[in-house]
């Protein structure tokens, strides 16, 4: 079946340092969306990628998706502590249903 | 304010026990889903629903089973056949074929087997 992959599992950083976090679908997607969910909370929706090579940003945050729909990243310049949390991508394949990788705890040291 | 909510926000089961998870959506969603979150893990995919009275089986369907007699009510049981229930338990809702507004989720249900 379809599979996501998110790397790096964990990541913990001082506060001003850049953040990335990459996924990888076994197959083709026809899109990918990335979630915020903060420590005790529910993923909130942040941003959906359709296009091939497509680049958006939001403030300090920059998603990216890969030539082939199969890759994407997150990335945060200059992290704040307000940006802790875990970030989910999450594919979509067919019938609507999402496959969500396993998501990259963000720490930020103050 | 529309959104989903769930209930309760706690919930102890017994050993043998049925217990069912409330969920409910003024957003006039189409599509409703119940995710399942255990601890350093993705959200698996439980049982999902794209109109009333229509439900498919998720990637863990065995030992829960739902409802949907209402748009807006997407109830979710789980029954003593689920041997590992204890777990946090998210609902969510989006615009059939619209995916691009992104799915929208309730704040969740702890869910602890005593």
């Amino acid at each position: 079946g379809q599979q996501v992959m998110q790397i790096p599992q964990y990541q913990h950083v001082q506060e001003g340092e850049d953040f990335t976090t990459y996924c990888n679908s076994s197959t083709t997607l026809s899109n990918i969306q990335w979630y915020k969910q903060r420590p005790g909370g529910h993923p909130v929706f942040l941003i959906q990628l359709v296009k091939s090579g497509e680049v958006k940003k939001q403030k300090r945050l920059t998603f990216q998706f890969g030539e082939a729909k199969k890759n994407s990243s997150l990335h945060i310049t200059a992290t704040q502590t307000t940006d802790v949390g875990t970030y989910f991508c999450v594919g979509m394949g067919g019938s609507e249903k999402l496959v969500f990788g396993k998501g990259t705890k963000l720490t930020v040291n103050p | 304010d529309g959104g989903i909510t769930q209930s309760p926000k706690y919930l102890f089961r017994k050993e043998g026990q049925n217990v069912t998870l409330s969920c409910e959506q003024n957003l006039n969603h189409d599509a409703m889903y119940w995710y399942r979150q255990d601890p350093g893990q993705g959200l698996r995919l439980i049982y999902y629903s794209q109109i009333v009275n229509d439900f498919q089986k998720g990637d863990i369907a065995e030992g829960y089973s739902v409802s949907r007699e209402k748009k807006e009510s997407f109830p979710l049981t789980v029954t003593s056949a689920q041997k590992n229930p204890t777990a946090f338990y998210l609902c969510a809702s989006s615009i059939f074929g619209q995916g691009a507004r992104g799915y929208t989720f309730g704040s969740g249900t702890r869910l602890t087997v005593v």
